[in-house]
C-alpha cells in the first residue's frame, strides 16, 4: 500500500473557523492532490501540487488554500469553513502521465455546523 | 458539460454472475486514459484498471476487464464471477493527456446478493 496518511480523519467544526487537513506521504512522490467527495458528484479536484512550493487550482478551489513546504506534506486549509464544505476529503499521490493511477489516503470526514 | 457519465446509480447482481458497469465519456482530446476505482463501505479508493486511448487491446486485470469501445466513447467495466466482496461503489474516471485533472463520474453502487 502507498504510504499516505491523512489527519485528522474526522473533524467537526463550526462555521467561520479555520481548518487545516494534513496529508503525509512516505513515497517521495512529486505530485499530490486534494479532492473532495460529495454524493452525486464523484470526486472533484480542489488543488494539486507538482513539487515543493508548486501548486495549482483544480475545479473547486474557491474557499480553499494549500501549501507544500516539504515533499512529504501537503496541507489543505479552509480559511473560514462554511457548511457547503462539509464533505469527505481525499489526498492522493500519482503521476499525471499516461497510465499513472492515483493512490489515495483514507479520507478525512469534515462536518461544518 | 458532463464528461463522464455513469448511468446506473445502483445495481443488484447475484453472486457468481458477471456484471457490467457502464461508463461513457466525452472528450475531443485524441490522447486520454480511462480509470476504474472501487470504493468499499470502509471508504478507501482502490485502483482497479486502466485503458489508454491508443491501447490496441482491452485492458484486463484478474477478474476485471474493460470493454473499451472508442467510437462509442464507452469504457465499461466487466467483473467476471462476482463475489460478495465486490459490493462497493465503482467510479469511472478520465484524464486527458493535455490536462492533469482526473475527471470522475458520479459512481455506481454495486450490491452482490448471496
Amino acid at each position: 500500500d502507498a504510504g499516505i496518511t491523512q489527519s485528522p480523519r474526522h473533524k467537526v467544526t463550526e462555521t467561520g473557523t479555520p481548518v487545516t487537513l494534513r496529508c503525509h506521504q512516505t513515497e517521495n512522490h512529486r505530485y499530490m492532490y486534494w479532492y473532495r467527495q460529495d454524493p452525486g458528484h464523484g470526486l472533484r479536484l480542489i488543488h494539486y501540487s507538482y513539487g515543493v512550493k508548486d501548486t495549482d487550482k483544480g475545479e473547486v478551489s474557491d474557499g480553499y488554500s494549500v501549501s507544500r513546504s516539504k515533499t512529504e506534506d501537503f496541507l489543505l486549509t479552509l480559511e473560514s469553513a462554511t457548511s457547503s464544505q462539509t464533505s469527505v476529503y481525499f489526498c492522493a499521490i500519482g503521476s499525471p502521465g499516461r497510465g499513472g493511477e492515483l493512490f489515495f489516503g483514507e479520507g478525512s470526514r469534515l462536518t461544518v455546523l | 458539460a458532463q464528461k463522464i457519465t455513469q448511468t446506473q446509480p445502483g445495481m443488484f447482481v447475484q453472486e457468481k454472475e458477471a456484471v457490467t458497469l457502464d461508463c461513457t465519456y466525452d472528450t475531443s482530446d485524441p490522447s486520454y486514459g480511462l480509470f476504474w476505482y472501487k470504493q468499499p463501505s470502509s471508504g478507501e479508493m482502490i485502483f482497479l484498471i486502466y485503458q489508454g486511448s491508443y491501447d490496441q487491446q482491452n485492458a484486463t486485470e484478474g477478474r476485471y476487464s474493460l470493454n473499451f469501445q472508442k467510437a462509442r466513447k464507452s469504457a465499461n467495466l466487466v467483473i467476471s464471477a462476482s463475489q460478495l466482496g465486490d459490493s462497493a461503489m465503482y467510479f469511472c474516471a478520465m484524464r486527458e493527456d493535455s490536462n492533469y485533472q482526473l475527471i470522475w463520474g458520479a459512481g455506481t453502487k454495486l450490491i452482490i446478493k448471496p
